[in-house]
């Protein structure tokens, strides 16, 4: 069974650095495209960006290229996202998602992750 | 604002049928077979419901169909029950989006 688990709900300060993480498991995480899609509060769903693990190859939206970094472990089975300096505009729910991909296109996202919410206030 | 266009709000009775939308261009939607949509209920994760337009994954009652026309594709709820009150969402793979686009979702009310 292919299960995504996701590290717990973080609350930090504007400026602050923050890595989240998905722990991958029920599949080979090398061989598949793993990514992250962002839930605002009260608002829909948003990729970020995706990684293959098998080549630490990552591709992000244009909104968020040069704002977060996607990497992967794969001694881990684990994908990560990570901030250097927050914002407080950063508070969502950040969701680890394994898409369906056709040519290095996302198809769709069969599994997603439970959620991680991040809160930066000050 | 969303690349896809989805109304709101719907609602329906129980054992009714209700269509959602979900309007686009031809440079997604209607370019394209890679249309899905995703029920998520309050503090869950999405959790999808069709993929390429009209294939439903394992374990997704049949009541859940969705086709496409042009430009628009619909996620039709048949026979609705209580536990289909949910936001739905739908994507698309889109030209000048190779992660796919998103719309803004519709929330489902079952009466």
């Amino acid at each position: 069974e292919v299960q995504l688990v996701q590290s717990g709900a973080e609350v930090k300060k504007p400026g602050e650095s923050l890595k989240i993480s998905c722990k991958a498991s029920g599949y080979s995480f090398a061989n598949f495209w793993i990514g992250w899609v962002r839930q605002m509060p009260g608002r829909g769903l948003e990729w970020m960006g995706i990684i293959y693990p098998g080549e630490s190859d990552a591709t992000y939206s244009p909104a968020f290229q040069g704002q977060v970094t996607i990497s992967a472990d794969k001694s881990l089975s684990a994908a990560s996202l990570q901030w250097s300096s927050l914002k407080a505009s950063d508070t969502a729910i950040y969701y680890c998602a394994r898409p369906m991909m056709l040519r290095e296109v996302v198809i769709t996202i069969d599994y997603w992750g439970q959620g991680t919410l991040v809160t930066v206030s000050s | 604002q969303s690349a896809l266009t989805q109304p709101p709000s719907a609602s329906g009775s129980p054992g009714q049928s209700v269509t959602i939308s979900c309007t686009g261009t031809s440079s997604d939607v209607g370019g394209y077979d890679y249309v899905s949509w995703y029920q998520q209920h309050p503090g869950k994760a999405p959790k999808l419901m069709i993929y390429e337009v009209t294939k439903r994954p394992s374990g997704v009652p049949d009541r859940f169909s969705g086709s496409k026309s042009g430009n628009t594709a619909s996620l039709t709820v048949s026979g609705l029950q209580a536990e289909d009150g949910a936001d739905y969402y739908c994507s698309s793979y889109a030209d000048s989006h190779n992660l796919g686009v998103f719309g803004g979702g519709t929330k489902l009310t079952v009466l």
